[in-house]
């Protein structure tokens, strides 16, 4: 099955520094890779998204970059602010199946102001 | 437009007592998916459901753990006799036939098994 690791585990930046969590993967299967922020004690919600069919997606402040020959992704956060501070999770699934997230293991940011 | 809604937010049982634990999807989604997550790790997959069916059931454990989602109503994923390693958060997800892998989280049950 997919395997799915994150790195690093925990990350702390300056505010208004950029900060990047990379992750890979193990099935060329995977064709779909959204990120979720967590902040403690709440749900996962979902940031950014990107598709086996796309190379880099950008949203203001956050894009996510992915090279499927390496078979890896990335998420970048620019100009970061103190409410970025969260737990980053990565997964990877097989779209238009329905099919299960695999998730890594998620990446603690901390914003320092 | 009322998200995913989740039921009890926080659980205690005992061991060897049953837990329940329901899901509403949001409105017009049909397919849901419950994860678990053990303290300060990633989420884990447990089972994938749509209406009446189970579609995928790879991630739960073989006893103790199953799941439903009838035609009215939540989905209910039940964990017979309770052990302190089941301790954890709960979550489920849904999504829409029409977007399919686009998942909406619940707020999560946390689980506590004293």
């Amino acid at each position: 099955g997919e395997n799915v690791e994150q790195h690093p585990s925990t990350l702390s930046v300056q505010e208004g520094d950029s900060a990047v969590i990379k992750c890979t993967y193990s099935d060329s299967a995977s064709n779909y890779f959204p990120w979720y922020k967590q902040e403690l004690g709440k749900r996962p919600q979902l940031i950014i998204d990107i598709r086996s069919n796309v190379g880099e997606k950008k949203d203001q402040r956050i894009a996510v970059t992915l090279n499927k020959t390496a078979k890896h992704f990335s998420l970048h956060i620019t100009e970061t602010q103190p409410e970025d501070s969260a737990v980053y999770f990565c997964a990877a699934s097989v779209r238009d199946t329905g099919n299960q997230f695999y998730f890594g293991t998620g990446t603690s940011l901390t914003v320092i102001p | 437009n009322a998200g995913v809604m989740q039921n009890p937010r926080h659980l205690v049982r005992r061991r060897g007592q049953e837990a329940r634990l329901r899901c509403s999807p949001m409105k017009g989604h049909s397919h849901v998916y419950w994860y678990r997550q053990l303290p300060e790790e990633g989420l884990k997959f447990m089972v994938y459901l749509q209406k009446e069916n189970i579609i995928d059931e790879s991630g739960m454990p073989k006893e103790r753990f199953s799941a439903e989602f009838p035609k009215e109503g939540p989905s209910i994923l039940r964990i017979q006799q309770v052990v302190r390693g089941d301790s954890a958060a709960y979550f489920c997800a849904s999504s829409s036939r029409t977007s399919v892998e686009t998942q909406y989280f619940g707020p999560g049950t946390r689980l506590l098994v004293l």
